[in-house]
């Protein structure tokens, strides 16, 4: 299916871990993002990646790396994770100039 | 950063009735407004906006941009249960960087 698929849909995991999130994108788009949808169900950027370079980088935790290891897959890795980090993380991807296609989502709760 | 307001944020009517969910936007580097419908999982694409006062229809829906205004309307006739979702609303602007607003949340009642 050509799709933007992420990894884990669900995450729980003690304050304090690293846990990484994976995505991938077979639409041959050239731009991927990692979104934040927190309890308020309000959507912000976070990361933007074009051709595996970082255009976007938004005012976010420095526990908080992205990484492109090619222009299909970018993944989040978050260290030292906190209370606060709870959310739904988005993954999605958009050819240039277009509008964007979503991954399904990764629901993070920390505890 | 842009802003992009929503209203009403919440709304509940019954099937058959319709609806006009609006959207403000700023104007810094805009390139496109646009409007996606998000029910439990991922947001889904529903329309892309660029130009004032052309209307864009797909089925009950559709919307049109007003740049003078500074504002979208998202039109949902002969609503359906199957409607009820959170409705969000988008602007791009350059480096396509999408700034949502906060969604309204519509339930359609039998």
């Amino acid at each position: 299916d050509t799709a933007v698929s992420q990894t884990p849909k669900y995450l729980v995991t003690q304050m304090g871990n690293d846990k990484s999130i994976k995505c991938e994108q077979n639409l041959g788009h050239d731009t991927m993002y990692w979104y934040k949808q927190d309890s308020k169900k309000f959507l912000k950027i976070m990361f933007s990646y074009n051709n595996k370079e970082l255009i976007i980088n938004e005012t976010v935790p420095n526990r908080f790396s992205p990484k492109s290891p090619d222009k299909a897959h970018l993944n989040l890795h978050i260290n030292s994770l906190e209370l606060g980090d709870s959310a739904v993380y988005f993954c999605a991807s958009s050819p240039t100039g277009v509008g964007y296609t979503f991954g399904s989502g990764t629901r993070l709760t920390v505890v | 950063e842009d802003k992009v307001v929503q209203s009403p944020l919440s709304l509940v009517v019954h099937e058959g009735d319709t609806v006009t969910l609006n959207c403000s936007y700023e104007v810094t580097n805009f390139r496109s407004l646009l409007w996606y419908k998000q029910e439990k999982k991922a947001p889904t694409f529903l329309f892309m906006l660029t130009s004032s006062g052309i209307e864009k229809k797909s089925g009950r829906l559709s919307s049109i941009l007003d740049k003078k205004e500074l504002s979208s309307i998202l039109n949902i006739t002969a609503t359906q249960t199957g409607d009820s979702a959170i409705y969000l609303c988008a602007e791009e602007t350059s480096g396509s960087r999408l700034t949502f607003g906060e969604g309204t949340q519509l339930t359609v009642n039998p």
